[in-house]
């Protein structure tokens, strides 16, 4: 089955640290890949996606994602955190039409 | 464009009431999507549509969700009768095929709480 893991419930980074939201996906086929974002009581909002081309993708508000096809990856990259980046963080994937999600990771960047 | 609009934001009910969700996708969009967010199971996709026609209704839980897209600019989500399993916030989506690789855009979403 299609399916997107996201094996952490919650990652916590001090501001100004590196972080990371990791992601990986059942290999079927070639989906493309995405990243979104919730914000407390808010709608998610699309930060970035990778179609083809160049393995690092750039996205909005400083964060990055690498994908790796051998290792059916999409980690969530952003070299130094804000506090205001505490949220969470959604992967999914698409297959045809379809846009499966992971778990989610909670965020927590702390001052 | 104003992005996907959602009504209501909130909505209390009690159990056996019928219930209607209702989105507005992005002006030219041609998918539409409904899905259901709870702490227990995530982001489920419930249902899709293409061009106002039901693609995959596959994730609806039971005969009591029903969703139309009468129109190209509006859709809703019905539950009846509602029970309380079905609280949950429901978020409507739109893309576009005019490019495969687009991403969707999400509502605000609709915070559903039967009682």
């Amino acid at each position: 089955a299609q399916s997107v893991a996201q094996p952490e419930d919650q990652v916590n980074v001090a501001e100004g640290n590196p972080l990371t939201v990791k992601c990986t996906y059942s290999v079927s086929g070639n989906p493309y890949l995405f990243w979104y974002v919730q914000y407390p009581n808010r709608g998610l909002q699309f930060l970035l996606k990778y179609i083809t081309g160049d393995n690092l993708v750039k996205g909005s508000y400083g964060f990055e994602a690498e994908f790796n096809k051998s290792q059916t990856s999409f980690h969530l990259k952003k070299p130094s955190a804000l506090v205001s980046d505490s949220a969470l963080y959604f992967c999914a994937a698409r297959w045809g039409n379809k846009l499966t999600f992971g778990g989610g990771t909670r965020v927590l960047v702390k001052p | 464009d104003a992005g996907v609009i959602q009504s209501p934001r909130h909505e209390v009910t009690e159990m056996g009431q019928e219930v209607t969700l209702r989105c507005k996708p992005i002006s030219g969009h041609d998918y539409l999507f409904w899905y259901r967010q709870t702490m227990m199971r995530g982001l489920e996709l419930l249902i899709y549509f293409n061009n106002n026609v039901p693609i995959d209704d596959s994730g609806m839980p039971e005969d009591r969700f029903s969703a139309k897209m009468p129109n190209a600019s509006f859709s809703t989500l019905k539950i009846q009768p509602s029970e309380p399993r079905d609280s949950a916030v429901y978020f409507c989506a739109s893309r576009s095929d005019s490019h495969m690789n687009t991403e969707a855009f999400f509502g605000q979403g609709t915070r559903l709480t039967v009682v």
